[in-house]
């Protein structure tokens, strides 16, 4: 079984300015993925960023990168230069390999303010 | 190229009714997740299809949720009867592969039973 934990319900950053969103994870898989997910007010869960756990160099998406420390089984998300846009709930993910399905975390509702 | 289309996008019912959800997902995408997410929290799945065939559905309350994928490409969701512990927002999701690319989402159904 797998297991996720973002253990910040709530978080708030400044427009402009850079926040990190954290995630642990737990999986007997030898090869498995990662993912955050934003999930804006409309429901509609939109994929930010993935990570392949057999790849070393950290993923970035425009403003948008993790530090994936493996050992630590950890997968926090740095936004840098916040948006109004960004504030959302974020979810951390991890997939299954053999069972082809993915497993969320709690969720963290981000607020960028003016 | 339509995103993943569910409806409603609300149903208001009462206890011991019945409901369905309907979705249709991307074109050419064999894998069909049905989610539930209650308020605050990750989803959960309920049961994946590979093409027509339900391969996991381990996490489905058999008792009252029902579901199907005819012909492999649309499905439907039912709840019957509905309890009041059912209300929570029901997800549908379509995958290629979803360790590689994730899953793209409908905008979901909030469920309310009252």
């Amino acid at each position: 079984a797998q297991t996720v934990t973002q253990s910040q319900p709530e978080m708030s950053v400044q427009e402009a300015e850079t926040v990190t969103l954290s995630c642990t994870y737990d999986t007997s898989e030898n090869n498995y993925y990662l993912f955050w997910y934003k999930q804006p007010p409309s429901r509609q869960m939109i994929l930010v960023i993935r990570q392949e756990a057999y790849k070393q160099q950290n993923a970035t998406e425009n403003r948008f990168s993790v530090n994936f420390q493996k050992a630590a089984k950890s997968f926090s998300l740095k936004i840098s230069d916040s948006q109004l846009g960004d504030t959302a709930m974020y979810f951390c993910a991890t997939s299954s390999g053999s069972a082809r399905q993915l497993t969320f975390g709690s969720g963290t509702q981000l607020t960028v303010l003016p | 190229e339509a995103g993943v289309v569910q409806s409603p996008r609300y149903k208001i019912i009462e206890k011991k009714q019945p409901v369905a959800f309907w979705c249709n997902p991307i074109s050419g995408h064999n894998t069909l997740y049905w989610y539930r997410q209650n308020l605050g929290q990750g989803p959960e799945l309920l049961i994946r299809y590979e093409n027509e065939e339900a391969v996991d559905d381990s996490q489905l309350p058999k008792d009252r949720f029902s579901a199907e994928r005819l012909k492999g490409v649309d499905s439907t969701l039912k709840i019957q009867p509905a309890e009041l512990g059912d209300s929570a927002v029901y997800l549908c999701a379509s995958s290629l592969d979803s360790r590689l690319y994730g899953y793209t989402f409908g905008s979901g159904t909030r469920l309310t039973v009252v």
